[in-house]
């Protein structure tokens, strides 16, 4: 059975700080990190897709990384602000999966003004 | 707009009853799946397609069905079989560049 976990489950920060989060995931057979957005009462929307070692990307105050050979993925927000309050969900996609993404539990993320 | 369309938004069920799920997308995608959701848990794959008059069971089918017949619409239904059918239900479809969801439906057993 493959699992994907997040880590922390919950976080609590003020308005200005930055924060980040850990997914790790088994590092055979890995294909791509998915990196999702999912507010209350909407629906789950893509952050980021990455498959290289090494790879970073950046969207505005969030970015993230990836480390296909330990297997785990950073999400990094900058400067957090109270819309940035979500549970941020990763999954992961295998060779020998069919195409399914494998999706961690979730890091819930609160930004107190 | 492109994107998923999911109803109910809230669903609620008698004991014993099936419910049915409805699931549409008009972005053209060829695989959709369906995820339940309990607090405190990820998102955990009830079934998926990949193509149109096929589908495959994820990790928890037991006590769900679901029917392929149209590339635009992946309904879901919870059987009486399933014991514990209180959930959020999220669809989704996919390319390779990311899944894209429904707003989900909270079906509630009384």
């Amino acid at each position: 059975i493959l699992n994907v976990e997040q880590s922390p489950q919950s976080l609590h920060v003020q308005e200005g700080d930055s924060t980040n989060f850990t997914c790790s995931f088994p590092s055979s057979n890995f294909y791509a990190l998915h990196w999702y957005r999912w507010e209350t009462a909407k629906s789950p929307e893509a952050l980021f897709v990455m498959t290289l070692n090494g790879d970073e990307k950046k969207k505005g105050r969030i970015s993230a990384t990836l480390n296909t050979k330990e297997g785990y993925s950073y999400l990094y927000i900058k400067g957090s602000q109270p819309e940035d309050s979500a549970t941020y969900l990763c999954a992961a996609l295998f060779y020998n999966q069919g195409g399914k993404l494998i999706f961690g539990q979730g890091t819930e993320l609160s930004v107190k003004p | 707009d492109g994107g998923i369309t999911q109803s109910p938004k809230y669903l609620f069920r008698k004991e014993g009853q099936n419910v049915t799920l409805s699931c549409e997308q008009n972005l053209n995608h060829d695989a959709m799946y369906w995820y339940r959701q309990d607090p405190g848990q990820g998102l955990r794959l009830i079934y998926y397609s990949q193509i149109v008059n096929d589908f495959q069971k994820g990790d928890i089918a037991e006590g769900y069905s679901v029917s392929r017949e149209k590339k635009e619409s992946f309904p879901l239904t919870v059987t009486s079989a399933q014991k514990n059918p209180t959930a959020f239900y999220l669809c989704a479809s996919s390319t390779f560049y990311g899944y894209t969801f429904g707003s989900g439906t909270r079906l509630t057993v009384v």
